[in-house]
């Protein structure tokens, strides 16, 4: 089974804080991503990943950034943290070009305060 | 408003008993997904449907995609309180890059 592992299950941190939010796949995985979850709003992609030293926007970019310098790992990165980047951050890998089957981590609880 | 809705956004309802969780949307997709998330947990894919008026039965689980590709439904046969979770449709649309869009999420607890 593949595992994708984030470091953290939960955090808290002050507004203005640098953060950094890692994930690790075991399964060699081509795709990563990072997405943001809250309430009613299910999940929102952040920024994707379909090489090692590549990234792409998603829909969310604004106030994060991401870093892969190896393929087993992706980092989500918060410059300056904010209150409304309080929320649930789930990481996800999937093999192969056009491979949609989305493998998740258990989410990093984030507080921002 | 979110390209995906889905309805209700949470359903309580006793041990035996049946519910449908619907997943509309204006807009057409090439395939859709069902995930279900358990607290503290990441999602997990239950069922991918692809062709249009498809069918897919996953023990108790049932998930029809609509004719117009633009709808979904699960339906859950005697629920059983370990199908507590929340339920998740996303949808992928070639135009958009194969990226997944997900609705807002259908909350459901099975009471003993």
């Amino acid at each position: 089974d593949v595992k994708v592992t984030q470091s953290s299950r939960y955090l808290v941190k002050r507004t203005g804080e640098k953060v950094f939010l890692e994930c690790v796949q075991d399964m060699d995985h081509e795709n990563m991503f990072w997405y943001r979850q809250d309430p009613g709003l299910g999940l929102r992609l952040i920024y994707f990943s379909y090489d090692v030293k590549m990234k792409e926007k998603g829909d969310i970019p604004e106030g994060y950034s991401v870093s892969r310098e190896k393929k087993e790992r992706f980092s989500l990165i918060l410059e300056s943290a904010s209150t409304n980047q309080t929320s649930m951050y789930l990481c996800a890998s999937s093999q192969g070009t056009g491979s949609l089957r989305l493998h998740f981590g258990n989410g990093t609880r984030l507080t921002v305060t | 408003t979110q390209l995906l809705e889905q309805s209700p956004q949470f359903l309580s309802i006793q041990e035996g008993e049946n519910l449908t969780v619907y997943c509309n949307s204006s807009s057409v997709f090439s395939s859709l997904q069902w995930y279900r998330q358990e607290p503290g947990e990441g999602p997990v894919l239950l069922v991918t449907v692809v062709t249009g008026g498809e069918v897919k039965k996953l023990k108790r689980l049932t998930f029809q995609f609509g004719d117009a590709r633009k709808d979904s439904s699960l339906h859950i046969t005697a629920a059983q309180p370990g199908d507590t979770g929340l339920y998740l449709c996303a949808g992928v649309k070639k135009a958009a890059g194969n990226k997944l869009t997900f609705g807002g999420g259908t909350r459901v607890l099975v009471k003993p």
